[in-house]
């Protein structure tokens, strides 16, 4: 569970909705997890998704999870200029550590 | 605020040195996680413990070690430093250790910045 993969860089307006994408490889993996880590700050958990769900929805956040291909993904509606940051996507597996994706830095240009 | 501590905040030091980087988990958190994010390796797993006692290893280096003791604050030791050693160092903590198939939260520290020059 240690090949976690992103694409580096996002750019998007504001208002429109913003799509981060992670693939994983381990199979085994529990939750899956989206962080957002803010210029000079920690991490702070935004999401996360239990391996058995498809989808989870918290307000502007959307979470896909695509087992078989192993694809996940956090759609951010309306995006705004507070909304950009580092986005990691994270899984955990039986030993609760986590293993996180290389980031995604959004950009949102006003 | 998480409620997870890590001090200093940020620390200057020079090649072959010796440093301790401190964390306080959240009331009532049991296990306490370290990482270290840096620009070529990202952010990866360092070391867990729970309780006391080490529950999980990662790439930790042999030059690094860690403790959590009765009062269950941690503390990592980085020894011997190297210009790659600069990084920053995050702690978590979560109510639990390992709980197989339940959601056990991590709660990260606002991370210790160790410039090594």
């Amino acid at each position: 569970g240690e090949d976690v993969e992103q694409s580096l860089f996002l750019s998007v307006r504001e208002g429109d909705s913003s799509v981060i994408n992670c693939t994983y490889t381990d199979s085994s993996s529990t939750y899956l997890y989206w962080y957002k880590q803010e210029p000079g700050a920690g991490l702070q958990l935004l999401t996360y998704i239990f391996s058995n769900m498809d989808m989870k929805q918290d307000q502007r956040l959307t979470v896909l999870l695509n087992k078989k291909d192993k694809h996940l993904s956090l759609r951010i509606a309306d995006t705004q200029t507070g909304d950009s940051a580092i986005y990691f996507c994270a899984e955990t597996t039986g030993a609760n550590n986590l293993f996180f994706g290389t980031g995604t830095r959004l950009t949102v240009i006003p | 605020d998480s409620g997870v501590t890590q001090t200093p905040k940020h620390l200057i030091t020079a090649t072959g040195q010796r440093v301790t980087l401190r964390c306080s988990p959240r009331s009532g958190d049991l296990s306490v996680y370290w990482y270290q994010q840096s620009l070529d390796q990202g952010l990866q797993f360092l070391i867990q413990y729970y309780n006391g006692e080490e529950r999980a290893k990662g790439n930790i280096l042999e030059r690094f070690s860690a403790q959590q003791f009765p009062d269950l604050h941690s503390e990592l030791n980085l020894s011997s430093l190297e210009l790659g050693d600069s990084a920053l160092y995050f702690c978590a903590s979560s109510v639990s250790g390992r709980i197989e198939g339940l959601y056990n939260e991590q709660f990260f520290g606002p991370g210790t910045r160790l410039t090594v020059l």
